[in-house]
C-alpha cells in the first residue's frame, strides 16, 4: 500500500522554468492538499480539492496553480518559478478534515 | 482571520522533565484539533486529534491534549520526555475544508 506518492523527489529550476509536482494517492480518498513548508513558518496550505474536479484557494495560493482530473491525482504547478518558491512541498490526503496523510515531501530549489 | 497560534518558537527540557506546548486557534466554531510530529528529515506523524466529546485527548507515544473552549486552546502535554521526543511539533486546525497548521513549536531534550 504505497498511501501518498510525491514526484519528484527533488528538483532544480531556474527562475522563470516551469515544472509540475505530482501527488497520487491511493487511498481513494476525496480531499487533497499541497503544503509548503519553510523554516520558522509551519506548513502553509497552497491550493486544496475537495473531489474530482474541484480546487480551491488556501493561504498562499499565488503563483501556482493546481488540478485534479482525477480522485486518485492532485497536481501543482508553477508556471514561472521564483526563488521564493524555493521550498519543500508537501501533498495530503484525507477522508474529510480527518487525520491527514502526507507524501514525504518533493525539495524544490529554485536558482 | 482564521489562525492557528504556537506562542513557543523553541522549548527546551530535560529528560524526564514534563511538558506542555501551547496551541490557540482563533475560528468562529469550534474546528477539529490535531497536533503532528516532525522528526528531522521526516515527514510528519499524527500525535492525536479531537473532533469532539471528552476534551481529554490521548494520543500515541505518551502525549496528551486538552481542549478548552473558554480559552481556544488545544494544549500538548506528556509527563516525562524522552531524548527520542526531541522534534517540531505542529499543531493544526481543521475548518471549512481546510486543514491549516502553525508555525510548530521545536522541542529540544537536555540529557
Amino acid at each position: 500500500n504505497a498511501g501518498v506518492t510525491q514526484t519528484p523527489k527533488f528538483r532544480v529550476l531556474k527562475t522563470g522554468q516551469s515544472m509540475t509536482l505530482l501527488c497520487a494517492q491511493d487511498m481513494n480518498h476525496e480531499y487533497m492538499y499541497w503544503y509548503r513548508q519553510d523554516p520558522g513558518m509551519g506548513l502553509r496550505l497552497i491550493h486544496y480539492s475537495v473531489g474530482e474536479g474541484t480546487t480551491a484557494k488556501g493561504e498562499v495560493p499565488d503563483g501556482y496553480n493546481v488540478s485534479r482530473l482525477k480522485k486518485q491525482n492532485f497536481l501543482l504547478g508553477l508556471e514561472s518559478a521564483a526563488p521564493s518558491q524555493t521550498s519543500v512541498y508537501f501533498c495530503a490526503s484525507t477522508v474529510n478534515t480527518g487525520e491527514l496523510f502526507f507524501g514525504e515531501g518533493s525539495r524544490l530549489t529554485v536558482l | 482571520a482564521q489562525s492557528v497560534t504556537q506562542p513557543d518558537i523553541h522549548i527546551t527540557v530535560s529528560e524526564g522533565a514534563s511538558l506542555e506546548l501551547r496551541c490557540n486557534y482563533s475560528y468562529g466554531a469550534t474546528p477539529y484539533l490535531f497536533w503532528y510530529v516532525q522528526s528531522p528529515g521526516q515527514g510528519l506523524q499524527l500525535l492525536l486529534k479531537y473532533f469532539s466529546g471528552d476534551t481529554l485527548v490521548q494520543g500515541i507515544k505518551g502525549f496528551e491534549a486538552e481542549f478548552k473552549r473558554s480559552q481556544s486552546s488545544f494544549n500538548l502535554r506528556k509527563p516525562s520526555v524522552h531524548w527520542s521526543d526531541a522534534a517540531e511539533y505542529f499543531c493544526a486546525v481543521g475548518r471549512d475544508d481546510k486543514i491549516i497548521f502553525g508555525k510548530g513549536t521545536r522541542l529540544h531534550i537536555l540529557p
